[in-house]
């Protein structure tokens, strides 16, 4: 079946650490996002990439990188510069700007 | 600035009451407009996309509606099981980003 997978499912990351949150998708979409999610505040952009080797940044960029070597992957990693980086962190492709998104179950991150 | 207001923020109704959350939007260039369902701690899920005023879209319990200021979620005879968040995100012209609403929590009593 195709899907996107997100990993891991929760994730705990101590002060001052860089950890990377895993996106494959098996959709064969040209575009991925990743968003995160607090309550109350809906889904907030960081970054998004409508293209192999090509990405662009979201609403809430600062203290977050990405890549995009191989269509099928967009990892994102959450650096030691992201100050509130407590949140739940989703993944989504589409097969251009104006269909429909697919979403993966997500991440919880957690700074202990 | 493009944005997109939903309404109520929480709603609770009882088994079988018909109800309709709202998705307002104000955006330049309008391409499509979508309806989402998540669950807890889960992705959100896709439920309706509406490109153009008038349009409607029905899925078992679930009607979208379209006009060229909002949409309306038209939940019949709710269930238990409707119990969720439910998302609306526009796209618009010139972009791949998407603009979504903080969401309507729907809480159906047995």
């Amino acid at each position: 079946d195709g899907g996107i997978t997100q990993s891991p499912k929760y994730l705990f990351r101590k002060e001052g650490q860089n950890v990377t949150l895993s996106c494959e998708q098996n959709l064969n979409h040209d575009a991925m996002y990743w968003y995160r999610q607090d309550p109350g505040q809906g889904l907030r952009l960081i970054y998004y990439s409508q293209i192999v080797n090509d990405f662009q940044k979201g609403d809430i960029a600062e203290g977050y990188s990405v890549s995009r070597e191989k269509k099928e992957s967009f990892p994102l990693t959450v650096t030691s510069a992201q100050k509130n980086p407590t949140a739940f962190y989703l993944c989504a492709s589409t097969q251009s700007g104006n269909t429909e998104a697919f979403f993966g179950q997500g991440t919880r991150l957690t700074v202990v | 600035e493009d944005q997109v207001t939903q309404s109520p923020e929480a709603l609770r109704l009882q088994e079988g009451e018909s109800s309709s959350l709202n998705c307002s939007y104000t955006v330049s260039g309008l391409r499509g407009l979508f309806w989402y369902r998540q669950d807890p701690g889960k992705g959100p899920e896709f439920l309706f996309t509406l490109y153009s005023a008038g349009e409607e879209k029905e899925k078992e319990r679930l009607k979208a509606t379209l006009t060229k200021k909002e949409s309306f979620l038209h939940i019949t005879a709710p269930k238990p099981e409707d119990s969720a968040t439910y998302l609306c995100a526009v796209s618009t012209s010139g972009t791949y980003k998407y603009i979504f609403g903080t969401g309507t929590r729907l809480k159906v009593l047995a």
